[in-house]
């Protein structure tokens, strides 16, 4: 069966835009989690959802926010765009969250310019 | 709350063992988890342990201590494409998976 999906790979973008990213977890699926990669940070916890409803939260400030439509796809958007916020976001889909097994997606590369 | 304890970085020769220790304090803990990451990849699942006690898949074992707050992942007869990051993850009741941030281990010929 297909994988999760994240669109797009790539994006650049100038401090102070928007942006928003798409992942498509595998059919069946209704977990999904959002993850910030850096080097320094390693993996970070963004946001969980599971059938359209957010059950946990990372730390990061509100600027960073997200949703999950009822086929199970979630969308993450971040505002006004800093430099740090250049990093690797990965979406991580699993049959019901917490004790299953996570599958990634390929991430969406962001650079904030 | 998270903390999550691994070393850096481990390297061993191609057919040696390698044991990666991970000790974590996590609240409402429910599982260990262990995930592949190569550079430039996402991180692939390995292993999940629940139980206290050794799990054995293949040339990946992973082993538990809920008491001890303390986990390892034992490579077997090491292979040039297991170099690679390997990230320790406590999973928690409140559905949140943390990671620590990885043993990136080398594979020398």
């Amino acid at each position: 069966k297909a994988g999760v999906t994240q669109t797009p790979r790539y994006l650049i973008k100038t401090r102070g835009q928007q942006v928003t990213l798409s992942c498509s977890p595998i059919s069946g699926h209704r977990s999904v989690s959002w993850y910030q990669q850096t080097p320094g940070q390693g993996l970070q916890f963004l946001f969980e959802y599971f059938s359209e409803t957010q059950r946990n939260k990372g730390n990061f400030p509100g600027r960073f926010s997200g949703r999950q439509f009822s086929n199970s796809r979630s969308e993450m958007n971040v505002s006004t765009l800093e430099l740090g916020d250049s990093a690797l976001y990965l979406c991580a889909s699993s049959s019901t969250g917490g004790r299953t097994e996570a599958f990634f997606g390929q991430g969406t590369r962001l650079t904030v310019v | 709350g998270q903390n999550i304890d691994q070393p850096t970085e481990m390297t061993a020769t191609e057919g040696a063992i390698v044991q990666i220790n991970c000790t974590y304090q996590t609240s409402g803990f429910n599982g260990l988890f262990w995930y592949q990451q190569h550079a430039g990849e996402a991180p692939t699942f390995l292993s999940y342990n629940v139980l206290d006690g050794l799990e054995e898949k293949g040339r990946f074992s992973s082993f538990l201590s809920r008491s001890k707050g303390y986990s390892y992942l034992l490579l077997k007869e090491l292979q040039m494409k297991d170099s690679a990051s390997y990230l320790c993850a406590p999973g928690s009741n409140d559905y949140k998976l943390s990671f620590g941030a990885g043993t990136t281990v080398t594979v020398r010929a």
